[in-house]
């Protein structure tokens, strides 16, 4: 069983909507937790840490269930900027080792 | 600050070949790591550094060795490359080995072996 799995998408939305992507990860001791944004042909780069109250910075939302074992991430009012590859990403507390999902793909039309 | 670069941008090998890729930061991070990225399998550690003199194997290590001389630097050698390591590879840092620290991440490079 892969340590993270993630909804690939693709997932086109129009400018404006609502749109959320859930992540499952295995290890229940697992203790931290982050989306990573990659635009195409670049390096990911971190978008926000996703903390057991949850969090939100602007438009976006990070929340953590750690009973069912999944991360979310919600983009309210989404922009053509939005557009990119989202990753999960969890670190299961075995060490100095993160664990990527495979990355979920948004397209937002105009 | 530069952050992290990596060299070379693009390569082509031929199969059985040898190379390295370097990884630089000027953040002064104890904490470096190379991964590979393939379509449909994410990104997938290959090696990591937990500062000068230590190094341990990650998730897919197998025909790739590394060495950690110094802070900055930390080269990802190929012994005889092959089709299979045909990817992207990343190359990121962190300032320690917390869990819950940023990873910043090099440009990549674009490696295909024939």
């Amino acid at each position: 069983r892969k340590e993270v799995e993630q909804d690939p998408g693709p997932f086109n939305v129009p400018e404006g909507a609502t749109v959320a992507f859930n992540c499952t990860y295995s290890n229940s001791a697992s203790q931290s937790f982050f989306w990573y944004r990659q635009d195409c042909r670049k390096e990911p780069k971190l978008l926000m840490s996703v903390y057991s109250s949850g969090n939100e910075d602007g438009r976006f939302t990070a929340q953590l269930n750690r009973a069912s074992q999944y991360i979310s991430l919600l983009i309210r009012d989404s922009k053509l900027s939005d557009s990119a590859t989202y990753l999960c990403v969890v670190n299961p507390n075995t060490g100095n080792q993160f664990y990527f999902g495979t990355g979920t793909s948004l397209t937002v039309i105009p | 600050n530069a952050g992290v670069t990596q060299t070379p941008k693009f390569q082509v090998l031929k199969t059985g070949q040898s190379m390295t890729l370097q990884c630089a930061q000027d953040m002064n991070h104890e904490y470096m790591s190379w991964y590979r990225q393939d379509p449909g399998m994410g990104l997938r550690l290959i090696h990591y550094s937990v500062g000068a003199g230590i190094t341990d194997q990650g998730e897919v290590p197998n025909g790739y060795n590394v060495s950690r001389s110094t802070t900055e630097d930390f080269p990802l050698r190929l012994l005889s490359a092959a089709p299979s390591q045909t990817s992207v590879y990343f190359c990121a840092s962190t300032s320690d080995g917390s869990s819950y620290n940023e990873q910043f991440f090099g440009p990549g490079t674009r490696l295909t072996v024939l």
